[in-house]
C-alpha cells in the first residue's frame, strides 16, 4: 500500500520562530489536506492543498500564519509561522490515496512551543 | 453544519472485555471512517464504512446509513487496544476533508 511520510516527527520551538512541516506520498494525489490536533482535542482541517493552486483555508486560519506550498502532486509542507505556546500541537497530513478506500494520514509532526 | 457525536467519552476495560463505541452523525454519509489513535499520536484507519459491515481480526463496524449511525465494536480487547477512537466522515461533493468526532478515550487494564 501506498506511503506518506511526514517530518519532522516532533519539535521542540522558540516562540516567534517559524517550523516548516513536509509531507511526502508515493503516489500522485489530487489533494492534501493539513489537519491540526491540539492537546486533549480531535481533528481540525486547517487547509486543502490543491497542486497548481493556492491552499483553501477553513475558518480560523489564515495563509501568513500557516502559509502551504504544493509544489507537485506528490510532495506538500506546511509553514507554522511566529509560533506561540499557543501553536503547540500535533499537526497531520492526509491523503486520499483510492477512492473508495477513505483517508490516510501521515504519522504527524508533534509540536511544542516554549 | 454537520456534526459527528461520538459515544462514551471514555471507557475503562478489563483485558479480555469486549466493547461497543457508538458514532452518531446529522447528515447523509457517503464516507465514514473509523480510526484509532495510539498513544504516540499516530492515526490508523480501521475501517472505511459508509454502509454495511465489516470485520478484521477482533475489531469490526456496522454503519446503518438510513439511521445515520455507525457501530464499532472491540472484542477480547488488548492492552495494546488503549488510546482514542476517532469517527470522522466527510462533507460530501467537491470537498473531501473529514469531520470528526471528539473521540472515545479507550483505557484497557491487563
Amino acid at each position: 500500500s501506498a506511503v506518506i511520510s511526514q517530518k519532522p516527527s516532533r519539535d521542540i520551538c522558540q516562540r516567534g520562530t517559524s517550523l516548516t512541516i513536509q509531507c511526502q506520498v508515493d503516489s500522485q494525489v489530487t489533494m492534501m489536506f493539513w489537519y491540526r490536533q491540539q492537546p486533549g482535542q480531535s481533528l481540525t482541517l486547517i487547509a486543502t492543498a490543491n497542486q497548481g493552486s493556492e491552499a483553501t483555508y477553513e475558518s480560523g486560519f489564515v495563509i501568513d500564519k500557516f502559509p502551504i506550498s504544493r509544489p507537485n502532486l506528490t510532495f506538500s509542507t506546511l509553514t507554522v509561522s511566529n509560533m506561540s505556546p499557543e501553536d503547540s500541537s500535533i499537526y497531520l497530513c492526509s491523503v486520499e490515496l483510492l477512492p473508495g478506500y477513505g483517508y490516510t494520514f501521515g504519522s504527524g509532526t508533534r509540536l511544542t512551543v516554549v | 453544519g454537520i456534526q459527528v457525536e461520538q459515544s462514551p467519552p471514555d471507557l475503562i476495560l478489563q483485558e479480555g472485555a469486549n466493547s461497543t463505541l457508538r458514532c452518531n452523525f446529522s447528515d447523509s454519509v457517503n464516507n465514514l471512517q473509523w480510526f484509532h489513535q495510539n498513544p504516540w499520536g499516530q492515526l490508523i484507519n480501521l475501517f472505511y464504512i459508509p454502509s454495511g459491515t465489516k470485520q478484521n481480526g477482533r475489531l469490526s463496524a456496522t454503519t446503518v446509513a438510513t439511521e445515520r449511525y455507525s457501530l464499532l465494536y472491540i472484542s477480547s480487547s488488548q492492552t495494546t487496544d488503549s488510546g482514542v477512537y476517532f469517527c470522522a466522515k466527510n462533507y460530501g461533493g467537491s470537498q473531501g476533508n473529514l469531520i470528526f468526532g471528539k473521540g472515545t478515550k479507550l483505557s484497557v487494564k491487563p
